[in-house]
């Protein structure tokens, strides 16, 4: 299996409180992306990432913000926590963007009360 | 209308047949990806595919460039493959859009 951590696995939270989710990888992959999964929307991108320093936005980026100041490392995060960003969060990677292999990590569960 | 469809979103089977999971999309695409994800647990890709057929075990992912779509294919189905199949395409670009899921159950 691709070496590929989600930290926390899970995280209760209050509405309006900082949040941090971290991705670390030991694949050297280039490309990593933060997703949402929510019943009835599926999978969508929040952030992704093409490189150290390099970032764009997904589909649902609003209310989040990302850094990659290391090629392991891919952080996501809720700068001030909203009742609507309690989801699983999925950190994914690939050497070749959406063109090759993904690589998931096993999900981050958040509750925001 | 949603970029990705997939059909059926829930399908029910018995052990030992054969399943069809279906996936159209609507815009170009670069690659097509299937997904497996248990209840409860994290993400596998199956296939990633750009044209013709793909194999694996007892699974096989076809893909139509011109009719804009792609099927996943399940033999001999058993009842640890119950999950959700999730198809996703790569637009041109590094992002993909994703599919609802099918959520499949076989019994025993």
């Amino acid at each position: 299996d691709a070496g590929i951590t989600q930290s926390p696995r899970h995280k209760v939270t209050e509405t309006g409180t900082p949040v941090t989710l971290r991705c670390h990888q030991t694949e050297n992959h280039r490309y990593m992306y933060w997703y949402r999964q929510d019943p009835g929307h599926g999978l969508r991108l929040i952030h992704y990432s093409y490189g150290v320093k390099d970032t764009d936005k997904g589909e649902v980026s609003d209310g989040y913000s990302v850094s990659r100041s290391k090629t392991e490392d891919f952080l996501l995060t809720l700068e001030s926590a909203t009742s609507s960003q309690t989801s699983v969060y999925f950190c994914a990677i690939s050497d070749s963007g959406a063109n090759g292999p993904l690589h998931f990590g096993n999900g981050t569960r958040l509750t925001v009360t | 209308k949603n970029e990705v469809e997939q059909s059926p979103q829930n399908l029910t089977a018995q052990e030992g047949e054969f399943i069809t999971i279906n996936c159209s999309y609507s815009v170009g695409i670069s690659a097509l990806h299937w997904l497996q994800q248990h209840p409860g647990g994290g993400i596998v890709s199956l296939f990633m595919l750009s044209s013709g057929k793909k194999k694996h075990g007892r699974l096989i992912a076809t893909i139509n460039i011109q009719e804009k779509h792609s099927s996943l294919h399940i033999t001999a189905s058993h009842p640890r493959d119950s999950a959700v199949y999730i198809c996703a395409v790569a637009r041109y670009g590094n992002k993909l859009v994703f599919g609802a899921g099918t959520i499949l159950r076989v019994k025993s």
